[in-house]
């Protein structure tokens, strides 16, 4: 069965200061798809990423990085110098297999950016 | 391209009446999905749909049924609400492959549900 463990319920830091959501998923596919959303106080539901099950490379856009281990099932997202505006619950979610196309949604992670 | 649209954004229903929420895509995804979400919570699979005409049950299908009578259009109706169906509804639809990304989910704004 697949599953995803987020174990942080809320992260609380202040501005400026780096911050990483953990984010372990199970799964018996060789072949599968993680993802980041941020779901803002508005309440909207924001793609961030996907990452590939064959591709480990660690990706950055502006602010934002992820860094992908297969050795221990995790994809990890990190925020450099957070901003009030990163304030948000963040999902990770996984799918998998040519036949799944169902996301599997890890809890939630709240953050909350302190000015 | 206004990417997936939701109708209403808000409903308060009495126990035991019926709704329908519309989900519209104009991305021209095949597949499309209806996702709850309760505090606390992330979300949860409903009913989902490969392509026009078809649908299949997610994970909390009781109480829900749907129809995709045309590929642009998703709907989840409410038979007798209850006010365990107090939640938050997702619509979000994706791709089916070749240079199309049949993976990533997009969603629409979300629609209240209050059953009182």
């Amino acid at each position: 069965a697949q599953k995803v463990t987020q174990a942080q319920t809320e992260i609380s830091v202040v501005e400026k200061e780096d911050v990483t959501l953990d984010c372990v998923y199970e799964t018996r596919d060789t072949t599968y798809y993680l993802f980041w959303y941020k779901q803002p106080p508005s309440g909207e539901l924001v793609f961030l990423i996907r990452r590939n099950s064959f591709d480990e490379q660690n990706e950055i856009s502006g602010r934002y990085s992820w860094n992908f281990q297969k050795s221990t099932s995790s994809f990890n997202f990190t925020i450099t110098a957070s901003q009030v505006v990163d304030s948000a619950v963040y999902f990770c979610a996984l799918t998998g297999g040519d036949s799944n196309y169902q996301l599997i949604w890890g809890a939630g992670t709240k953050l909350i950016i302190k000015p | 391209n206004a990417g997936v649209t939701q109708t209403p954004k808000f409903r308060v229903l009495k126990t035991g009446q019926s709704m329908t929420l519309l989900c519209a895509q104009d991305m021209n995804h095949e597949y499309m999905y209806w996702y709850r979400q309760d505090p606390g919570m992330g979300l949860r699979l409903i009913h989902y749909s490969v392509g026009e005409g078809t649908t299949a049950k997610g994970e909390v299908p009781d109480g829900y049924n749907v129809s995709r009578l045309k590929k642009q259009n998703f709907l989840l109706g409410l038979e007798s609400a209850a006010p365990s169906q107090t939640s938050v509804y997702f619509c979000a639809s994706s791709g089916t492959g070749g240079r199309v990304d049949r993976w990533t989910q997009y969603f629409g704004p979300g629609t209240r549900l209050l059953v009182l």
